[in-house]
């Protein structure tokens, strides 16, 4: 079956400070990858999604950036945080195979930029 | 653009009733994919079901059960004898085809406080 690893669970940085969040999937070969952001209290936002290695979409203008340098392996990172990048981060993938098949997220990250 | 509204922020009820959450949707796709997700306290988003466009036939799923209404463009869902594990924020989404390859980005709905009182 396929799981998806996400780390850290938390993570508290300074502001300036540079990030890095790595997100795996196991069971699995050429999935769609996703990273959202959650504000407190607020619905999901879509940040980048990649249908290959090498292959990143940006949705938000921003400090962050996305890399796959694996087919199942994506990092979000930033090399100055600001105090506007605190949320919760969750990563996703779905199957390559069909249409329309559903995300499954990780466990997410709780990022508190201080 | 493709928009979905949860009207609903927050509700709460006592356990054993049945409440039912609301999704309008908005999309000029005549094809679309429609999801529910279920976030518990603990933060993970769990799937619950997906529905396209062209099957309009309720489904249900144990207290689960799901209505869709193309004509009114919703996507109701409705838990039977709520029980206090059903607190969670539940979401709403649609999906669109944009991109390249088969990736298929999801617009959420706001979400809606599901609290269960025993």
């Amino acid at each position: 079956s396929q799981t998806i690893h996400q780390w850290p669970a938390t993570l508290v940085q300074p502001v300036g400070s540079p990030l890095s969040l790595e997100c795996t999937v196991e069971g699995t070969s050429n999935p769609n990858l996703y990273w959202y952001r959650q504000a407190a209290g607020r619905g999901l936002q879509l940040l980048f999604y990649s249908v290959g290695i090498g292959q990143i979409s940006s949705e938000v203008p921003q400090n962050l950036s996305a890399s796959r340098p694996q087919d199942r392996q994506f990092i979000l990172s930033s090399k100055k945080l600001l105090l506007s990048d605190s949320g919760f981060y969750l990563c996703a993938w779905s199957g390559a195979w069909g249409v329309n098949q559903p995300q499954h997220f990780g466990d997410g990250t709780r990022l508190s930029i201080l | 653009a493709q928009k979905v509204t949860q009207a609903q922020t927050e509700i709460s009820v006592v356990e054993k009733e049945d409440v039912t959450l609301d999704c309008v949707y908005e999309t000029r796709d005549t094809t679309y994919y429609l999801f529910w997700y279920k976030q518990p306290p603990s933060g993970e988003l769990v799937f619950l079901i997906r529905r396209n466009s062209f099957d309009e036939q309720n489904e249900i799923s144990g207290r689960y059960s799901w209505n869709f209404q193309k004509s009114t463009s919703s996507f109701n869902f409705t838990i039977t004898a709520s029980q206090v594990v059903d607190s969670a924020v539940y979401f709403c989404a649609l999906s669109e085809a944009r991109g390249a390859g088969s990736a298929r980005q999801l617009t959420f709905g706001s979400g809606t406080q599901l609290t269960v009182l025993p």
